[in-house]
């Protein structure tokens, strides 16, 4: 299976402090994405890292992307109450050519006020 | 700004039954998926179609279910004889052609199907 795996399972702060979530997967890709959803709604796209960049930032979120360790984090810094929802990273995972995006387990951040 | 939509929000059907649930994909996207997510519990993969045929799928995605873009809009997803353990959240999606099929999904709020 090429999916991601995410830990912590689940991370609780105060708002204000930074959250950092961790992906790994299992085999050669060529995008990692990370995902957010709240609860009981679709998923909402944050942000896509390819395979040849290592860092990448979006207002206050930043990727990186370890392709020799299979890993990736994403960090939220100064979170507030509204990022409490559950993050997902995702990776290309089709092994004939197809297309086929995979899903991490998530992280559940709660920031509280 | 465009989105995807889906119909019904939420199904409720006995046992047995068969259920289509229905998705207008964003008009210029190219690549369309399926996924379902049991509560509490990881978004799964059932199924990516392009050019009017299916592109990948997932071992969930037997000979169960099906789906099918009608006309130029709608996408659907057929169970047929559903079981309890389809009991789920399915999320539709969809990408357009400069992202190719692994770039940026656009997702639909879901259709949760409720099996008694």
């Amino acid at each position: 299976s090429q999916q991601g795996e995410e830990d912590p399972q689940a991370l609780s702060i105060q708002e204000g402090e930074n959250a950092t979530m961790n992906c790994s997967y299992k085999t050669s890709i060529n995008n990692l994405q990370w995902y957010r959803q709240n609860s009981g709604r679709g998923l909402v796209h944050l942000i896509l890292i390819r395979s040849n960049e290592r860092e990448k930032h979006s207002g206050r979120l930043r990727v990186t992307l370890d392709t020799s360790k299979k890993s990736s984090s994403l960090l939220i810094t100064a979170s507030r109450a509204a990022d409490t929802a559950s993050y997902f990273c995702a990776t290309d995972a089709s092994d004939t050519g197809g297309f086929k995006t995979i899903f991490g387990a998530g992280t559940r951040l709660f920031v509280k006020a | 700004e465009p989105e995807v939509t889906q119909t019904p929000s939420h199904q409720v059907t006995q046992m047995g039954q068969e259920v289509i649930l229905r998705c207008v994909p964003i008009s210029n996207h190219l690549y369309f998926y399926w996924y379902r997510q049991i509560l509490g519990q990881k978004v799964e993969f059932l199924v990516s179609f392009y050019n009017n045929e299916i592109s990948e799928k997932s071992e969930i995605f037997d000979d169960q279910f099906s789906v099918e873009r009608p006309d130029g809009s709608n996408f659907t997803l057929k169970i047929r004889s559903t079981k309890l353990e389809d009991s789920a959240m399915y999320f539709c999606a969809s990408s357009d052609w400069s992202s190719g099929g692994s770039g940026e999904l656009f997702f639909g709020e879901g259709s949760r199907l409720t099996v008694l």
